[in-house]
């Protein structure tokens, strides 16, 4: 049973346009949420995150929107640049433990 | 400060081999993860360390073995190697606690079974 679901595999976005990620959740205990970026042949790298208790958090380009009623978070990205080509993971975490529940990664393609 | 480094990079192993992933943190963090990315599968968490000396299953922990050796390090030891474990591992760690934080990972090790 899938708690993080990034329905979309891929996305193609122009550079300069907004990049929006998409991401759903089950688990209602989840009370904070994180994207991670990666690049091929590389780990995973933090990128922005968002406790339960607010609905947007926004670093730079950045900004991560959380909607609780609808267990739903976005990334967008705006605006998009080549070097943000990569595959972005949504996770999440509940209170209980410091466990990171992981999407499967949405591949973000910045055409030029 | 190097950040969390894992060895060795890549490994081939033949079916019923054992090796053991290392993997070691120089942020006096508390908490230690091992996951495996598999395309299309994301990252799944085989086990973790929320401190020295104890260690817990995460959601794919069938045919593997960890060890908190102490504070810096924590490893994972395949003790018969499959196929199916073919993978990229990953180790993480993070300040862990009550503190909303985030993992920190390393480069990774690119393990082939045959």
């Amino acid at each position: 049973d899938q708690q993080v679901k990034q329905n979309s595999p891929s996305l193609s976005v122009q550079e300069g346009r907004i990049s929006i990620l998409n991401c759903d959740y089950t688990n209602s205990m989840f009370d904070y949420f994180l994207w991670y970026k990666k690049y091929p042949a590389e780990g995973p790298t933090f990128l922005i995150s968002i406790s339960s208790i607010k609905d947007k958090n926004e670093d730079g380009r950045f900004t991560v929107f959380l909607n609780k009623s609808a267990k739903h978070l976005s990334l967008h990205i705006v605006p998009s640049q080549p070097g943000d080509s990569a595959v972005y993971f949504c996770a999440a975490r509940t209170n209980r433990d410091d466990k990171i529940i992981f999407g499967k990664g949405t591949r973000l393609h910045i055409l030029p | 400060n190097a950040g969390v480094t894992q060895t060795p990079k890549f490994q081939v192993l033949k079916t019923g081999q054992s090796m053991t992933l290392q993997c070691a943190q120089d942020m006096n963090h508390n908490s230690m993860y091992w996951y495996r990315q598999d395309p299309g599968m994301g990252l799944r968490l085989i086990y973790y360390s929320a401190s020295e000396g104890t260690t817990d299953k995460g959601e794919v922990p069938n045919g593997y073995n960890v060890s908190r050796l102490n504070k810096r390090e924590f490893s994972l030891r395949l003790e018969s190697a499959a196929p199916s474990q073919t993978s990229v591992y990953f180790c993480a760690s993070s300040l862990s606690g009550r503190i909303y934080n985030e993992q920190f990972f390393g480069p990774g090790t690119r393990l082939t079974v045959l």
